[in-house]
């Protein structure tokens, strides 16, 4: 089983639809969750932290359930820039000594 | 604003060849990534290094790729002989003490013919 695993999508959606994003991950010692944002051809980027207790952004939620190892982003109300990869994250220990394993991420269009 | 910086950005190389990818950290950033994308496999882990030491290089290919930082403001990639299944986008990435974030470089974008 893979480490992080996410729906590859692709996900198309319309202008000002809500989507969510799922991920699951295999290690219970894992710590520390994110979701990352890339767009063709360039490198990921940080789009949020996730925290124990859920946390939101503007238009971006995201949501932590560690009893089944589940991550998720909701993002509402789409806009066009919201086309990219959206990578889930995990790391085992709050640390610098650990490296972040990445999902495949899920792949997102919005459309007009 | 602060980035790290791989060279090249992208490179051609014909099958047997040596390519040498570098990576510049962030000033300050003590961890430094190596990652390798691809549309089948996602992205990577090749090796990391924590205050210029290797820490895990479990995830290259030992017959053909080393990774050094000969210095705290470079980070190298080799692969020798080139083979056209290294054909991939490598990711340089660092990351400050005690800090979860990483921020990864362009990334070179390695075809091997």
């Amino acid at each position: 089983r893979k480490e992080v695993e996410q729906d590859p999508g692709p996900f198309n959606v319309p202008e000002g639809a809500t989507v969510a994003f799922n991920c699951t991950y295999s290690n219970s010692a894992s710590q520390s969750f994110f979701w990352y944002r890339q767009d063709c051809r360039k490198e990921p980027k940080l789009l949020m932290s996730v925290y124990s207790s859920g946390n939101e952004d503007g238009r971006f939620t995201a949501q932590l359930n560690r009893a089944s190892q589940y991550i998720s982003l909701l993002i509402r109300d789409s806009k066009l820039s919201d086309s990219a990869t959206y990578l889930c994250v995990v790391t085992s220990v709050n640390s610098g000594n650990t490296p972040l394993v990445f999902g495949k991420g899920t792949r997102l269009s919005v459309i007009a | 604003d602060a980035r790290v910086t791989q060279t090249p950005r992208d490179k051609v190389t014909e099958m047997g060849q040596e390519v040498t990818m570098r990576c510049q950290p962030i000033l300050g950033h003590n961890t430094v990534f190596w990652y390798r994308q691809t549309m089948m496999q996602g992205l990577e882990l090749l090796a990391y290094f924590r205050n210029r030491a290797p820490l895990d290089d479990s995830g290259m290919p030992k017959d053909r790729f080393s990774a050094e930082m000969p210095d705290a403001t470079l980070a190298t990639l080799k692969i020798q002989p080139s083979e056209p299944r290294d054909s991939a986008v490598y990711f340089c990435a660092s990351r400050g003490e005690a800090r979860n974030t990483i921020y990864f470089g362009e990334g070179s974008w390695l075809t091997v013919v």
